[in-house]
């Protein structure tokens, strides 16, 4: 079963609108979480690294304020897509990091952001 | 700095047929390298992995991959496809199993005609 919750699935809203999205790691402790965002057609784009209790590290070119992380607890992560146009429109996926097992991230099932 | 490269942006084979994808990486240290497959409107799910010790990789729904460190290459492969092998699987690369995020190549779309 899915180990890596992510939610919504689909959001379609106005722009200016600000979006939230949820990753939750379902039966482990994840102290680091990664979002990437995908464009249609093309391959995952490492966004930041989330990292419970501490700040996220942003990859050059993402804009901080534009895309809010926050990694409150252990199990979830959030991704807060501010003021949002019609250019953020895309493929959102969240993945985390077991530390008890070997595979590096379990991936979550993305989300589809629709801004009109 | 590490980066991947998939040759082919869409490979179609028949039913049956041997599936080959290529995946060419750069790494300035010995790398981890993983084949994931994503459906429509999903998450990636790990196919297979490798990171020491035997070269040749078997992952799930009979895939494999050779890891050459030679040819820097480690390419996809399953001896015949099935229907439900349509979809797009990306090629990554990690400096390491502990959580550094992955670096993916541009992803190859299967198409498996009967």
């Amino acid at each position: 079963g899915a180990v890596v919750s992510q939610h919504p699935s689909r959001v379609i809203c106005k722009s200016g609108t600000s979006v939230k999205i949820e990753c939750r790691s379902l039966d482990f402790q994840a102290t680091t979480m990664f979002w990437y965002r995908q464009f249609p057609k093309q391959s995952l784009m490492l966004m930041a690294t989330s990292n419970e209790g501490s700040k996220a590290t942003y990859e050059q070119g993402v804009e901080k304020d534009k895309f809010l992380i926050n990694h409150a607890s252990l199990t979830l992560s959030t991704l807060t897509v501010t003021s949002a146009h019609p250019e953020d429109s895309s493929f959102y996926i969240c993945s985390a990091r077991d530390p008890r097992g070997d595979q590096p991230q379990h991936f979550g099932d993305g989300t589809r952001l629709s801004i009109l | 700095a590490q980066s991947v490269t998939q040759l082919g942006s869409h490979v179609s084979v028949s039913e049956g047929a041997l599936v080959l994808l290529r995946c060419n990486y750069s790494s300035s240290v010995p790398p981890y390298l993983f084949w994931y497959v994503q459906y429509p409107n999903q998450g990636l799910q790990l196919l297979l992995k490798y990171t020491t010790g035997a070269t040749l990789v078997k992952g799930i729904n009979g895939f494999e991959a050779e890891f050459k460190k030679s040819e820097t290459s480690f390419h996809l492969t399953k001896p015949s496809a099935h229907m439900s092998d349509a979809a797009e699987y990306f090629c990554a690369v990690s400096e390491n199993q502990a959580g550094t995020a992955l670096i993916f190549g541009k992803g190859t779309t299967l198409s498996v005609s009967s």
